[in-house]
């Protein structure tokens, strides 16, 4: 969905490096979400987040945190990146207005050698 | 929660029509089910939500039994657009961060 732009689109790094994955959405929601999708799985949730104060931890957020900057940008850090971390990332959005229908960006696909 | 079960990998060819059953037993009162597609690469995109009965848009429709313990998400007329993974999923909707991907239903359409 074009109104959730995440960047990069690809990111290759090295173990132990502090990565930055940024989400921006122009939908006008308050609750967003990261996700992670490994090959041939399902996404899980790292962390969401309801407003500007509200972060939450997901079902996999070791290793991962957050900051929601503003309503529109909400951005996934890892701190010491490791090999296992390499996954599909993506970030979404909600309205429960919509019965929380989520509209995802395009992804990330992180690579951590 | 309620967990959801669908096969795990379909095929069929176009101009057919697709029939994707999901089975959730454990469906509480307040949950909708709601089908999302996903391409390789892309982040999933909403198909579909019901509570009960027959809903339909124009992509698909979802046929939900009265007992709720199952629902079918049907395609007519696939194409080879079409080809994708298909998550059945069931939560309460006060909050997406209960809702949980399973690994979906790979569907692959021939020509």
């Amino acid at each position: 969905d074009a109104d959730v732009t995440q960047t990069p689109r690809n990111r290759i790094t090295k173990t132990g490096k502090r990565i930055m994955l940024e989400c921006s959405q122009t939908k006008g929601h308050d609750r967003m979400y990261w996700y992670r999708q490994d090959p041939g799985l399902g996404l899980r949730l790292i962390y969401y987040s309801f407003d500007v104060k509200d972060i939450n931890k997901g079902e996999i957020s070791d290793g991962y945190s957050v900051s929601r900057q503003a309503q529109a940008k909400f951005s996934l850090s890892l701190e010491s990146a490791i090999p296992n971390q390499t996954a599909l990332y993506f970030c979404a959005t909600s309205d429960p207005g919509q019965n929380e229908k989520l509209f995802f960006g395009s992804g990330t696909q992180l690579s951590v050698l | 929660l309620a967990k959801t079960t669908q096969p795990i990998s379909m095929d069929s060819y176009e101009g057919q029509e697709v029939n994707i059953t999901c089975s959730h037993n454990n469906i509480a009162t307040n949950d909708y089910i709601t089908w999302y597609q996903q391409f390789p690469s892309q982040g999933p995109r909403f198909i579909i939500q019901g509570y009960k009965t027959k809903v339909t848009n124009e992509v698909a429709s979802l046929f939900i039994p009265a007992d709720r313990k199952s629902s079918t998400l049907s395609l007519p007329r696939v194409s080879l657009s079409d080809t994708a993974v298909y998550y059945c999923l069931v939560g309460d909707y006060s909050s997406a961060s209960k809702i949980i991907f399973g690994s979906g239903t790979r569907l692959s359409i021939r020509p």
